[in-house]
């Protein structure tokens, strides 16, 4: 079983489409992320939820929405896609017990390809 | 902004040597962990060390940790070919966890 799983794994697209990128956690993480790894492979985090709520909202355009309809799911939307959109996006998510961090773990990864 | 910075860059060994690889960070954290990533697939896990702690073994690989000099190492005993990846570190500043900007380590067989 895949712990966290994102759809799909490619994305061809033309400027100006929308797009949405899919993401589940069937570990029962309280924590989701999506996070942007561009062509040098830094990754930046983008967004956090906590159970459905919105954490972390670090700079990125409003383009970008993300929707959690529970705490193990959450999609990320893109209107009009931009070159610059294109990257590898990932999907995390992470448990925090008693205020203890055990890592995140990652999905495989969407490479989305603007063109 | 980059909270880990790795180094080297890239690190290129043969099968059977050891594998060192740095990272410095800039604020305080509450841990500190290292990741692999394999071309063209996710990152996992591999370790955390709490910022209480000064080592950490797990199989081939032990952590050390230094916050007075604000900086980490990874070592991987007895390289494999499968050990080629890239490398981060990640600190946790603010509860989000940041990432360096890697290290590739090739591992010639």
């Amino acid at each position: 079983d895949t712990a966290v799983s994102q759809t799909p794994k490619y994305l061809v697209t033309q400027m100006g489409n929308d797009k949405s990128i899919k993401c589940e956690q069937n570990l029962g993480h309280d924590t989701m992320y999506w996070y942007k790894q561009d062509s040098k492979k830094f990754l930046k985090i983008m967004f956090s939820y906590n159970n459905k709520e919105l954490i972390i909202n670090e700079t990125v355009p409003n383009r970008f929405s993300p929707k959690s309809p529970d705490k193990a799911h959450l999609n990320l939307h893109i209107n009009s896609l931009e070159l610059g959109d294109s990257a590898v996006y990932f999907c995390a998510s992470s448990q925090w017990d008693r205020g203890i961090d055990y890592g995140y773990t990652f999905g495989s990864g969407t490479r989305l390809t603007v063109v | 902004s980059q909270q880990g910075e790795e180094d080297p860059q890239a690190l290129s060994i043969q099968e059977g040597e050891n594998a060192t690889m740095n990272c410095s960070y800039k604020t305080s954290i509450n841990n500190l962990q290292w990741y692999r990533q394999n071309s063209g697939r996710g990152l996992v896990h591999l370790i955390l060390i709490r910022s209480n702690e000064r080592e950490k073994h797990s199989g081939r690989l032990r952590v050390t940790l230094d916050t007075s000099k604000k900086s980490s190492s990874l070592l991987i005993t007895a390289s494999r070919a499968a050990d080629t990846a890239s490398y981060f570190c990640a600190t946790d500043p603010n509860s989000k966890l940041t990432f360096g900007k890697g290290i590739t380590l090739s591992v010639r067989p």
